[in-house]
């Protein structure tokens, strides 16, 4: 079975712009989360999607935006880009139950300058 | 909100010494899972535990869940290189459904020759 596949690895974006980055979750797995990921302040949770809807929303601005789709694929979006959005932002995927463990992609690096 | 933390946050090690990490919740968990991340890597699943005072083992590794499900330990006997990266707890939302895990703030193990 492919893992969860993250897109792109790697952006440089300028503060101001917006940014999209995509998630394939596992075949089967129908509950999509994101997290992001700094030294400072560990790993934040963002939002889960599950059947295209969001079920759980983290502490972050409304700059932070996310969608799924019909087939569990999962982009997020973030606008507005300010520099202390550099972060590593990781998608993870699991099975529909609060006891499933999370799967996670290799994530994608964002640097905002 | 929920918090989960973890001590310490670095241990070096010599190799063959013992290593043990221990995270503590703000609030009663359902259950608690831990998980791995190597340097430059992602986040993957160790293991799941849901019963109160509950101890499983994975070779080296020894998880244990406290009684009063508040509190949870990783102990690893004898670490090899290997055993190298950043250990996270998480703890799943309190009340309400989907899949939102807190995570720990992570201890970082490094391991000398």
């Amino acid at each position: 079975k492919a893992g969860v596949t993250q897109t792109p690895r790697y952006l440089i974006k300028t503060r101001g712009q917006q940014v999209t980055l995509s998630c394939s979750p596992i075949s089967g797995h129908r509950s999509v989360s994101w997290y992001q990921q700094t030294p400072g302040q560990g790993l934040q949770f963002l939002f889960e999607y599950f059947s295209e809807t969001q079920r759980n929303k983290g502490n972050f601005p409304g700059r932070f935006s996310g969608r799924q789709f019909s087939n569990s694929r999962s982009e997020m979006n973030v606008s507005t880009l300010e520099l202390g959005d550099s972060a590593l932002y990781l998608c993870a995927s699991s099975l529909d139950s609060q006891n499933s463990p999370l799967h996670f992609g290799n994530g994608t690096r964002l640097t905002v300058t | 909100g929920q918090q989960v933390m973890q001590i310490p946050q670095y241990q070096h090690v010599q190799e063959g010494e013992d290593f043990t990490t221990y995270c503590n919740s703000s609030t009663t968990l359902s259950n608690i899972q831990w998980y791995k991340q190597r340097p430059g890597g992602h986040p993957v699943f160790l293991i799941q535990l849901v019963k109160s005072g509950e101890v499983k083992k994975q070779k080296r590794l020894t998880f244990q869940f406290g009684e009063a499900k508040k509190n949870s330990s990783l102990h690893i006997t004898a670490t090899q290189t290997t055993d190298v990266g950043t250990y996270f707890c998480a703890g799943p939302k309190v009340t309400g459904g989907g899949n939102k895990l807190t995570f720990g703030t992570g201890t970082q193990l490094k391991v000398e020759l």
